[in-house]
């Protein structure tokens, strides 16, 4: 089992809807969690962070996390082409170091 | 406020050379971690160094090191390529670790013939 697993995608929604973005982790004892977006050619950019069950909502962002499930989610409300990205989620397990997803390409088409 | 710097940004080597990135990190950041990413693999950790320790590693071969200095400046070595080592290596720093996130670097991409 990968240590976080993600959708890989790509997954397609049209202009104003809603992207939903799903991640799995299997370190129980991590504590910290991220979204990071990737676009075509250049380094990852960080998003969001989450460290406490619940819902974390910034700007058309919400990052969702169920520590009991080890499930991360990512909402991007009213999507907009600029989005287009790959999306990473990444898990600070005990000890000092981030682990990543594969990434789930997104693509919203105007 | 300076981001994390790596050099240089493109390299293309030959089979069986080594090479060596650097970083510089986020002025007062103290962990800076490494990472390989390619299209089929991702994102794949190879070392985390913390006021000039390593103090994390990942499945790479002994070809892969790196150092931290003082300043917290790091460099990654890559010795006897293959053609697989082609990726783009990124650089990222962090005030502590990871619990707050890494800030990345532009990246170094490698590419050896």
């Amino acid at each position: 089992q990968k240590e976080v697993e993600q959708n890989s995608g790509p997954l397609s929604v049209p202009e104003g809807a809603i992207a939903s973005l799903n991640c799995t982790y299997s370190d129980r004892g991590s504590q910290s969690f991220f979204w990071y977006r990737q676009y075509s050619g250049k380094s990852p950019e960080l998003i969001m962070s989450i460290y406490s069950n619940g819902d974390k909502e910034d700007g058309r962002f919400t990052a969702q996390l169920n520590k009991a499930s080890q499930y991360v989610s990512l909402l991007i409300r009213d999507s907009q082409p600029s989005d287009s990205a790959t999306y990473l989620c990444a898990v600070n397990p005990p000890g000092g170091k981030l682990i990543f997803g594969q990434g789930t390409e997104l693509s919203v088409k105007p | 406020k300076a981001g994390v710097t790596q050099t240089p940004r493109y390299l293309i080597k030959t089979r069986g050379q080594q090479v060596t990135l650097s970083c510089s990190p986020i002025s007062g950041h103290r962990s800076v971690s490494w990472y390989q990413q390619t299209p089929g693999q991702g994102l794949q950790f190879l070392f985390e160094y913390f006021s000039e320790t390593q103090r994390n590693k990942g499945n790479f071969p002994g070809r892969f090191s790196g150092r931290q200095f003082s300043n917290s400046r790091s460099e990654m070595n890559v010795s006897t390529l293959e053609l697989g080592d082609s990726a783009l290596y990124l650089c990222a720093s962090s005030l502590d670790g990871g619990t707050y996130g890494y800030t990345f670097g532009s990246g170094t991409r490698l590419t050896v013939v």
